[in-house]
């Protein structure tokens, strides 16, 4: 069975400066892996994703991630945040079966 | 040009009642989801319809009963509303691997 964790539930950062926020799956069969937005009450919006290919995967906003398949970790970046970054982060796994699995999310939380 | 809209936004009602949450998409899109967002931010599926028919239903009571009249319509009725059903309701469609989401309908019952 397929299983997301995002070891932390909120990241406070300062703008302007990096973040990383962790993200760790586990699966028994190939996977592809998402990073979602959720700005405040909003729905959910496609960050960036990873089917196959290159480990490194860059998406809207600035944001990127790494699949590191030795590590189940694919762990989602940003140089440098901005305010307007301030939203809840989910990652999400999944396989063949069209069945998505989120992380519990972690809160970016942007301080001026 | 919205699409993935939801209705109501807000539903706000007494325990017991039935109510329905209304979803339609216009992408095209052959597959639609239901997730429930908790208190916590935590996202469950609940449902998934491929062409009208279900293919995922997880541990959802009894109360809850998916629709999909068509392709790009899946609504969601609930009976004998209880307080733990508070949450945020989300409407969802996909093309392979990528899910749409729609803004969500906030449940609130009393």
């Amino acid at each position: 069975a397929q299983s997301v964790t995002q070891l932390d539930s909120q990241v406070p950062v300062f703008e302007e400066a990096p973040v990383e926020l962790r993200c760790n799956y586990s699966s028994s069969v190939s996977v592809y892996l998402f990073w979602y937005v959720q700005y405040p009450n909003q729905g959910l919006q496609l960050l960036l994703k990873y089917l196959s290919g290159s480990t490194l995967v860059k998406g809207i906003n600035g944001f990127e991630a790494e699949f590191n398949k030795s590590q189940t970790s694919f762990h989602l970046r940003k140089p440098s945040v901005h305010i307007s970054d301030t939203a809840e982060y989910f990652c999400a796994v999944s396989d063949r079966d069209d069945k998505i699995i989120f992380g519990k999310g972690t809160r970016l939380h942007i301080l001026p | 040009d919205t699409a993935v809209s939801q209705t109501p936004k807000y539903l706000v009602t007494q325990m017991g009642n039935d109510k329905s949450i209304k979803c339609e998409q216009n992408l095209g899109h052959d597959t639609m989801y239901w997730y429930k967002q908790d208190s916590k931010k935590f996202l469950k599926i609940m449902f998934s319809y491929n062409n009208k028919e279900l293919i995922i239903n997880e541990t959802v009571p009894n109360r809850f009963s998916p629709k999909s009249p068509d392709k790009a319509h899946l609504n969601l009725h609930i009976n004998s509303l209880e307080l733990g059903d508070s949450a945020v309701y989300f409407c969802a469609s996909s093309t392979r691997y990528e899910q749409y989401f729609g803004p969500g309908t906030r449940l609130t019952v009393t």
